[in-house]
């Protein structure tokens, strides 16, 4: 079956620091995709990044950056010199690549406090 | 704008009620989806559609009860049969091609008591 950890419950960090989140995967398919989505105080989960199993270049956004490492079932997420407004909650999600997200399997999240 | 609204925000129900929980997108996403979230836990499936007029069970359906007449709408009933009801409801919609990101309204969060 297939599973995602996100083994950190909750980070604190103080404002400026370098954080990763860190999330492993486990699946029996050769075909699949990794996600991971903020979810802010207000409730509603945001997309940040989506990654296919046959792509394992790593991925810089702005502060953000994804290591993904198939050898390690691994894709974890670096915020680099992290702000106030990135507290929340991260989500690691994974899917196979059955015809549409509907079976999107979540970790338990890592809810980040960034403090000033 | 376009997106995902979820009413009402909070809601309050007694015990052996049903309650339904509205869902309304104005994306043209073809695909909407059901999650309910407890403290602590990730996001479990509750019932999904990929088109009007058929939904699927997801990992949780027990207790719960869909339906898709219209593109845009997709309201969620929580019956009197589920066990534990009170959770944090999140409604989520996406495009038909493999994979789609999930878009996500704000979420109701469901107290029963």
């Amino acid at each position: 079956a297939q599973k995602v950890t996100q083994a950190q419950t909750e980070i604190s960090v103080v404002e400026k620091e370098d954080v990763t989140l860190d999330c492993v995967y486990e699946t029996r398919d050769t075909t699949y995709y990794l996600f991971w989505y903020k979810q802010p105080p207000s409730g509603e989960l945001v997309f940040l990044i989506r990654r296919n199993s046959f792509d394992e270049q790593n991925e810089i956004s702005g502060r953000y950056s994804w290591n993904f490492q198939k050898s390690t079932s691994s894709f974890n997420f670096t915020i680099t010199a992290s702000q106030v407004v990135d507290s929340a909650v991260y989500f690691c999600a994974l899917s196979e690549n059955k015809g549409g997200s509907e079976k999107l399997v979540f970790g338990k999240g890592t809810k980040l406090t960034v403090n000033p | 704008d376009g997106g995902i609204t979820q009413s009402p925000k909070y809601l309050f129900r007694k015990e052996g009620q049903n309650v339904t929980l509205s869902c309304e997108q104005n994306l043209n996403h073809d695909a909407m989806y059901w999650y309910r979230q407890d403290p602590g836990q990730g996001l479990r499936l509750i019932y999904y559609s990929q088109i009007v007029n058929d939904f699927q069970k997801g990992d949780i359906a027990e207790g719960y009860s869909v339906s898709r007449e219209k593109k845009e709408s997709f309201p969620l009933t929580v019956t009197s049969a589920q066990k534990n009801p009170t959770a944090f409801y999140l409604c989520a919609s996406s495009m038909r091609e493999n994979n789609s990101p999930l878009h996500f309204g704000n979420g109701t969060r469901l107290t029963v008591t």
